[in-house]
């Protein structure tokens, strides 16, 4: 069965810090997609990356890395000089198949204090 | 905004009352899935569509929940006999297959 693990419930952070938020994963399947998705205050969820069990680079937009390591199952996103407009709950998921249900985390909500 | 709409927005039920939401997902995605949320958790999934075909419901969707997409476009998710434990933010996300889901702004249920 999928299970996605964000252990951080909440972080507080000043602006400009560097904060990661953990993502640890559970599959038995060998493809699959992890996600990461953001929910600000509005409550819409924006789509933030997708990755795929074949591809482990590193990827970087902007101030946002992400780390994927499937020798940890673990898929961490970093946010790099972190802004006010960065607080939010920020949710990991998984699917086991192409685009079919994802399975969210709890959470992590992320408070950036100025 | 050609983004995923739901309507209506908020929705406050008596207990036992029927409700209907509705989803117009992105014009060209051809899968259209509905997702339920409470406080303080992450989305849970609970049906999805490939054109008008339902193939996949979680064992949260009840027999007091029905959806349909009848020609492939919008959506409808229904409660019967309401309860409080409907209580959620239901979303909705649409997809191309094999691509990531867009989410909807959601409609926040509250029942009395």
């Amino acid at each position: 069965a999928q299970k996605v693990t964000q252990a951080q419930t909440e972080i507080s952070v000043v602006e400009k810090e560097d904060v990661t938020l953990d993502c640890v994963y559970e599959t038995r399947d060998t493809t699959y997609y992890l996600f990461w998705y953001k929910q600000p205050p509005s409550g819409e969820l924006v789509f933030l990356i997708r990755r795929n069990s074949f591809d482990e680079q590193n990827e970087i937009s902007g101030r946002y890395s992400w780390n994927f390591q499937k020798s940890t199952s673990s898929f961490n996103f970093t946010i790099t000089a972190s802004q006010v407009v960065d607080s939010a709950v920020y949710f990991c998921a998984l699917s086991e198949a192409v685009a079919n249900d994802m399975r969210f985390g709890a959470g992590t909500r992320l408070t950036v204090k100025p | 905004d050609t983004g995923v709409s739901q309507n209506p927005r908020h929705k406050i039920t008596k207990r036992g009352q029927n409700v209907t939401f509705r989803c117009d997902p992105i014009s060209e995605h051809n899968r259209l899935y509905w997702y339920r949320q409470t406080l303080g958790q992450g989305p849970e999934f609970l049906t999805y569509f490939q054109n008008e075909a339902q193939l996949e419901k979680s064992r949260l969707l009840s027999d007091r929940f029905s959806a349909e997409r009848p020609k492939g476009s919008f959506s409808t998710l229904e409660i019967q006999r309401t309860e409080q434990g409907d209580s959620a933010m239901y979303l909705c996300a649409s997809s191309l297959i094999g691509y990531e889901q867009y989410f909807g702004p959601g409609t926040r249920l509250t029942v009395t």
